[in-house]
């Protein structure tokens, strides 16, 4: 079974300073690695995506993040972190044996973002 | 916005009841899938929908089903709510050919008492 763990349920970071939110995944063979955003009231806003290639994927909005299979982690990061940028951060891992049977995401727990002026 | 809208906004309803909530996708966007995210909590895959029929599932109980129309549009049904139940649903559609694109509606907001 395919599972995501993001360990800290907040970050607080000070406007423009760099930011991470942490993500590590369990999934047997090569992952497709995913992360969403949510803002109050809102359905999840997709960010990026890591399918194969290129160890760093960028995004949406500045975010980028880093895929290590050794350490089976996707970290998002952010070099200049914004107030609007506060908000629920979630990552998610698709089984890519699934391809044609089912869509299925596995998210994590969510990570909040706190940008302080 | 992704073009994606979902009905209700916002719902109340009686353990025991029943409930059924809507979603529009885009035109051409013929996979749907149905997640549930509790309070606090990531979002859970419920269900997955192609073409009008189902081909993938979490774990939730058969009290838990759907439809998919046609007209791009789809519904999730609950039936004999239960508390545990009172969560967001979201639905998400891809694209044909491009399964890796979900996109998200805003989700109802269910509550049962």
């Amino acid at each position: 079974a395919q599972s995501v763990a993001q360990p800290e349920d907040q970050v607080n970071v000070a406007e423009g300073n760099p930011l991470t939110v942490k993500c590590t995944y369990s999934v047997s063979g090569n992952p497709y690695l995913f992360w969403y955003v949510q803002y109050p009231n809102r359905g999840l806003q997709f960010l990026l995506k890591y399918i194969t290639g290129d160890n760093l994927v960028k995004g949406s909005y500045g975010f980028e993040a880093e895929f290590n299979k050794s350490q089976t982690s996707f970290h998002l990061k952010k070099p200049s972190a914004l107030v609007s940028d506060s908000a629920l951060y979630f990552c998610a891992v698709r089984d890519p044996r699934h391809n044609n049977a089912g869509n299925m995401l596995t998210f994590g727990g969510g990570t909040r973002l706190m940008v302080k002026p | 916005e992704t073009g994606v809208t979902q009905s209700p906004t916002h719902l109340i309803k009686t353990r025991g009841q029943q409930v059924t909530l809507r979603c529009s996708s885009q035109s051409g966007h013929n996979t749907v899938s149905w997640y549930q995210q509790a309070l606090g909590q990531g979002p859970q895959f419920i269900f997955q929908y192609y073409r009008e029929e189902e081909n993938g599932r979490g774990n939730f109980p058969p009290r838990f089903s759907g439809l998919q129309f046609p007209n791009y549009s789809s519904e999730l049904n609950v039936n004999a709510l239960e508390l545990d139940d009172s969560a967001l649903y979201l639905c998400a559609s891809s694209p044909s050919g491009r399964p890796l694109e979900q996109y998200f509606g805003p989700g109802t907001r269910l509550t049962v008492t």
